[in-house]
């Protein structure tokens, strides 16, 4: 079974830019999480979603930032316009319904504003 | 409220020997989870083992285990006979019904495993 998958693994971009991350969970898992990664402020939750529904976007830093989950296999973070502070890696990650499950996490997209 | 807290930032250890890298934990749920992942430098997350606070025994996987002491609130990560592939970050993790479904991640632990 395909873990949990993300496009693309790196980005390059201008500051003032949209940036569009992408993630597709494992199939099956009703949760889907967004981290973001820096040496600064380490792995924080930006916002989470179970069955599709945005439930905590309390981590989202600002306005820029929007995420959606329009259906069970697709979840995007989207940036704009982008600033150099942005850079940083993204996490997307899945888990089933209970508090135990595992929570298994993609590559990553590591984000490079200039 | 939740807390996980790893007091080691790096910690090094001789090849084939054994190392402990140290998590508390603070909740007042009576029921919770517990994650440890290692991050090497390619920078993937790997989930390596879990343990449950109902759990009677302590969680084994391979080379890790994990050393739960409920009352103390901690979860040390054990890993045996380090090898050169071990070097990586390490984060401890916890998952309760107050913090919903968010995890949340201790700041890790660096090590370092010497030849």
């Amino acid at each position: 079974d395909a873990g949990v998958i993300q496009s693309p693994r790196h980005e390059v971009t201008e500051m003032g830019q949209e940036v569009t991350l992408r993630c597709k969970p494992i199939s099956g898992h009703d949760y889907l999480f967004w981290y973001r990664q820096t040496m600064m402020r380490g792995l924080e939750l930006l916002i989470y979603f179970n069955n599709n529904v945005p439930i905590d976007d309390s981590g989202m830093p600002e306005d820029r930032f929007s995420a959606k989950m329009p259906n069970a296999s697709f979840s995007t973070l989207k940036i704009q316009p982008s600033e150099p502070r942005d850079s940083a890696v993204y996490f997307c990650a899945s888990t089933q319904g209970l508090i135990t499950d595992t929570q298994y996490f993609g590559p990553g997209t590591r984000l490079t504003v200039l | 409220a939740q807390k996980i807290t790893q007091t080691q930032p790096g910690m090094f250890v001789q090849e084939k020997e054994a190392v402990t890298l140290d998590c508390t934990y603070d909740t007042s749920d009576p029921s919770y989870g517990l994650f440890w992942y290692k991050q090497p430098s390619s920078g993937e997350m790997i989930f390596l083992i879990y343990q449950g606070s109902y759990d009677q025994q302590n969680a084994t996987e391979g080379r890790y285990s994990l050393n739960f002491q409920k009352a103390r609130k901690s979860a040390n990560l054990v890993i045996s006979a380090s090898q050169l592939g071990d070097s990586a970050m390490y984060f401890c993790a916890m998952r309760d019904y107050t913090g919903g479904f968010k995890t949340i991640f201790g700041a890790g632990t660096r090590l370092f495993v010497k030849a």
